[in-house]
């Protein structure tokens, strides 16, 4: 089956800079690359995906990128915000399954 | 527009007692269930999911179950609460494969 592995578990950065989150995957079948950020007591939300069709896809201060080649994926928030502290995770769809891999999360602090 | 109502939000229960906890999808039909825990600090773990009425494949064996009563309604029980069952329970919908989760917003068990 798919593994997910999301690096780095925790990551701490002054307001203002940037932030980049990183996953790889390991089923080439995987089509689908939500990321969801889930704030302390709440579900997560989903904020960005990429198809495997599309190398990058940005909105705003979040940027996607996918590297299909390297079965990799990253999260980048520019300009951080104490409101992008959060735990995030990245997922991987293997392509006609009904369920997805997550990440084992990644908890953002932006330090005012 | 498509919402997701999950109740309650928190739960202290005695252990040896029984659990429901219910999910509600609106403003779609036929859609992807699912039951998801999480423990302090920790990822997301899938319990159940659900393609259609009636259809539940469990991820883990314990002591829980799921069933799927109607088409909109996902319900997570338990005859008899143990300690580790307590965690933050999250329940999801999508549209079909490769699709992007939505979580409700979960409801907090504390087993005691």
């Amino acid at each position: 089956g798919e593994n997910v592995e999301q690096h780095p578990s925790t990551l701490s950065v002054q307001e203002g800079d940037s932030a980049v989150i990183k996953c790889t995957y390991s089923d080439s079948a995987s089509n689908y690359f939500p990321w969801y950020k889930q704030e302390l007591g709440k579900g997560p939300q989903l904020i960005i995906d990429i198809r495997s069709n599309v190398g990058e896809k940005k909105d705003q201060r979040i940027a996607v990128t996918l590297n299909k080649t390297a079965k990799h994926f990253s999260l980048h928030i520019t300009e951080t915000q104490p409101e992008d502290s959060a735990v995030y995770f990245c997922a991987a769809f293997p392509g006609g399954y009904q369920k997805v891999t997550f990440g084992t999360g990644t908890k953002l602090q932006v330090i005012p | 527009s498509q919402t997701i109502h999950q109740w309650p939000a928190t739960l202290v229960q005695p252990v040896g007692s029984p659990l429901s906890l219910e999910c509600t999808v609106e403003g779609t039909s036929n859609p992807n269930l699912y039951w998801y825990r999480q423990a302090a600090g920790r990822g997301l773990q899938l319990l159940f999911y659900s393609v259609g009425i009636g259809q539940i494949s469990s991820e883990v064996p314990q002591n829980l179950s799921a069933s799927r009563p109607q088409d909109r309604q996902f319900i997570l029980s338990s005859k008899k609460l143990l300690l580790s069952d307590s965690g933050f329970y999250l329940c999801a919908w999508s549209a079909g494969p490769n699709y992007g989760y939505t979580f409700g917003s979960g409801t907090r068990l504390t087993v005691v």
